[in-house]
């Protein structure tokens, strides 16, 4: 099972910030945060991810608490085509698979 | 920017017959993946190859399906028997290995089972 909760959707109006929290109390010390997005039926997307860092790149940023157990990714300026199902994934075991939960189905309104 | 590819984007199959779903991963890349996603259900893996060899398969995994990389750039899923149950998109992934390293997906096959 995923080791993350996150709702189950929002919405955010075209040009603001979409905030997008996801839940990993039980996060290990040396496990990553990472955030793909799925659009449609087409493939995830892989976003950005982290440690224990804030994280910035030119799609997002990932905003990681002090304590691990919980992170936000940022899409500062939704468009419509951000408009997707955002996975939070937490932990790899040996073979570095993804286990995907349900997401949030993020809807970015004009 | 290097990208995953697969190959058919649909494929229709007959019950029972057998099917060879293909993907060219990024090249320098060591770890491959097939998942699946059933309509309107989660993204499921299915078996992860490392070396010439499966890593990790899941439940989902049994006889019926294969994995192969026949050559240096090629990574196969074969359904040897298909079922209506197979009907899914099915997502090949490749990453450089390691957990700071992201898999990177292709845009998928949607198997139909007929």
């Amino acid at each position: 099972d995923a080791k993350t909760t996150q709702p189950t959707s929002m919405d955010c109006a075209e040009g603001r910030a979409a905030n997008l929290p996801c839940n990993h109390s039980t996060i290990s010390g040396n496990e990553y945060v990472y955030w793909y997005r799925q659009i449609h039926s087409q493939g995830p997307q892989y976003i950005i991810h982290g440690l224990k860092n804030n994280e910035t790149n030119e799609m997002a940023s990932l905003i990681i608490t002090e304590d691990r157990k919980s992170s936000t990714l940022i899409l500062p300026h939704a468009t419509l085509r951000d408009t997707a199902v955002y996975y939070c994934i937490v932990g790899m075991d040996s073979s570095y698979k993804l286990i995907f939960g349900s997401g949030t189905r993020l809807l970015v309104r004009p | 920017e290097p990208e995953v590819t697969q190959t058919p984007s649909h494929q229709v199959t007959q019950m029972g017959q057998e099917v060879i779903l293909r993907c060219v991963p990024i090249s320098n890349h060591l770890y491959f993946y097939w998942y699946r996603q059933i309509l309107g259900q989660k993204v499921e893996f299915l078996v992860s190859f490392y070396n010439n060899e499966i890593s990790e398969k899941s439940e989902i995994f049994d006889d019926q399906f294969s994995v192969e990389r026949p050559d240096g750039s090629n990574f196969t899923l074969k359904i040897r028997s298909t079922k209506l149950e197979d009907s899914a998109m099915y997502f090949c992934a490749s990453s450089e290995g390691g957990q700071n390293q992201p898999q990177h997906f292709g845009d998928g096959t949607r198997l139909s089972i007929l």
